[in-house]
């Protein structure tokens, strides 16, 4: 059974540009979380989807911008990228049942912005 | 808001040394916390969890118990290994109805142990 998966790895972008990142949940899954992990820090939320819909989100710009497709799948998108938006951007997969079920993390997404 | 205050690292160890690393928190309900472990180049995994006040969560040799009088969360071991060298981080959610509100994570422990 494949855990979370991200894509791509490591991407290097310069100001301005936009950028799609990449996520499949545990298979089973059917939320998925976006995090923000600056060098040194810990990861900070951006944003839920569940059922296709953004269902909370945290203290980020509409830069970011999110989708979850029918399969569960999900993107985030950032654009106008800022040198500030370097991070590893973190997606966790969970299951909605109105209990506290564990989030699962991918490996991250490495993104420089130059 | 919430939020989570870790204590400072980096932390280096000898081998079978004893680990604590402190965690506070503030928050405005009765939230559940969480220890995470980063290894090197991977994601996130849970460590230990506990949901209510006095509750003890333990895996792989770790404790942590939640202290409502106190706010607190510290991650104990009795004896570290070489293994154990990771970034650890504290985290807390709020329940609520739909069960899987955001993680609000600490800034993170470096641990390293020397053999």
């Amino acid at each position: 059974d494949a855990g979370v998966t991200q894509s791509p790895t490591h991407l290097i972008k310069t100001r301005g540009q936009q950028v799609t990142l990449r996520c499949s949940p545990k298979s089973g899954h059917d939320t998925v979380s976006w995090y923000q992990q600056a060098l040194g820090q810990g990861p900070q939320f951006i944003f839920q989807y569940y059922e296709e819909e953004e269902r909370q989100r945290g203290n980020f710009p509409d830069r970011f911008s999110g989708h979850q497709f029918p399969n569960y799948s999900s993107e985030l998108n950032v654009n106008a990228l800022l040198l500030g938006d370097s991070a590893l951007y973190l997606c966790a997969s969970s299951v909605t049942s109105g209990t506290y079920n564990e989030q699962f993390f991918g490996p991250g997404t490495r993104l420089t912005v130059l | 808001g919430n939020s989570v205050t870790q204590m400072e690292g980096p932390v280096t160890l000898s081998e079978e040394a004893f680990l604590t690393i402190n965690c506070t928190y503030t928050a405005t309900g009765y939230p559940s916390l969480f220890w995470y472990v980063q290894y090197p180049g991977e994601g996130l995994q849970l460590l230990l969890k506990a949901t209510k006040a006095d509750d003890k969560g333990s895996n792989k040799g770790f404790e942590a118990t939640y202290r409502k009088e106190t706010t607190s969360f510290h991650l104990e071991k009795g004896s570290v290994q070489v293994s154990d060298s990771a970034v650890y981080f504290c985290a807390l959610t709020e329940r609520s109805n739909f069960g899987n509100e955001k993680l609000t994570f600490g800034t993170g422990t470096r641990l390293t142990i020397i053999p």
